[in-house]
């Protein structure tokens, strides 16, 4: 189906163990986010990347890694997960219209 | 940190009535406001944007006011319906990231009550 995914849908993980979550989008979209939603805080941008191969930070980018090789594809890598990285995460997409963003179903993500 | 200041943090509104949720932003790149809507267990959705250059806009039931001078915006939902109850999330272009950066804020919970 057409559209932005993300996997896994529900993850466990112990502390300092290293985690990806994936994104993927159907829609050739430029622009590709990824943020984390918090009780309390709202989304807050973890990373950006305007095209292939070009990534930038957010609000939180510490302890998370990113990489597009492909347009598609944006994983989010947690190198060593720690309690407080205990979230939701969601990815989005947008093509063009930055404030017009297309979110996946997010990853709930719970690090013990 | 430039943020976005939203209010109130909850809301419970009676079928029919009308929601308000209200957004203050610090210095943001001008483009556009939007708002998110978010239902339980799924991911936002865009619900209605503004851009600076006009005070208002209507899309059915849902109104943006923009007042540019205090630096607000806020989200009308006119006759409230159980379906609307959701979390309202607005949002502004961090300042100098060429509007590739979205701040959102803490978001507003909104109950309607049949």
């Amino acid at each position: 189906d057409a559209g932005i995914t993300q996997s896994p849908r529900y993850k466990i993980t112990e502390t300092g163990r290293q985690v990806t979550l994936m994104c993927h989008q159907t829609w050739s979209h430029s622009y590709m986010f990824w943020y984390r939603q918090d009780l309390g805080h709202g989304l807050r941008l973890i990373y950006y990347s305007a095209a292939a191969d070009i990534t930038d930070k957010g609000e939180v980018p510490d302890g998370y890694v990113v990489s597009r090789s492909k347009t598609e594809n944006f994983p989010l890598t947690l190198e060593s997960a720690t309690r407080s990285q205990t979230s939701v995460y969601f990815c989005a997409s947008s093509g063009g219209r930055v404030y017009e963003q297309y979110f996946g179903p997010g990853t709930r993500l719970t690090v013990t | 940190q430039q943020q976005v200041k939203q209010s109130p943090q909850s809301l419970i509104v009676q079928k029919g009535g009308i929601s308000i949720i209200n957004c203050a932003y610090e210095n943001t790149a001008f483009d556009y406001f939007p708002w998110y809507q978010q239902f339980p267990g799924k991911g936002p959705a865009l619900l209605i944007a503004i851009r600076p250059d006009v005070s208002e806009k209507k899309e059915g039931r849902f109104t943006i006011s923009f007042n540019k001078s205090a630096k607000q915006f806020s989200l009308h939902i006119m006759d409230s319906q159980p379906g609307d109850s959701a979390t309202y999330f607005c949002a502004a272009p961090l300042e100098g990231s060429g509007g590739f950066k979205t701040i959102f804020g803490a978001g507003t919970r909104l109950f309607v009550k049949a």
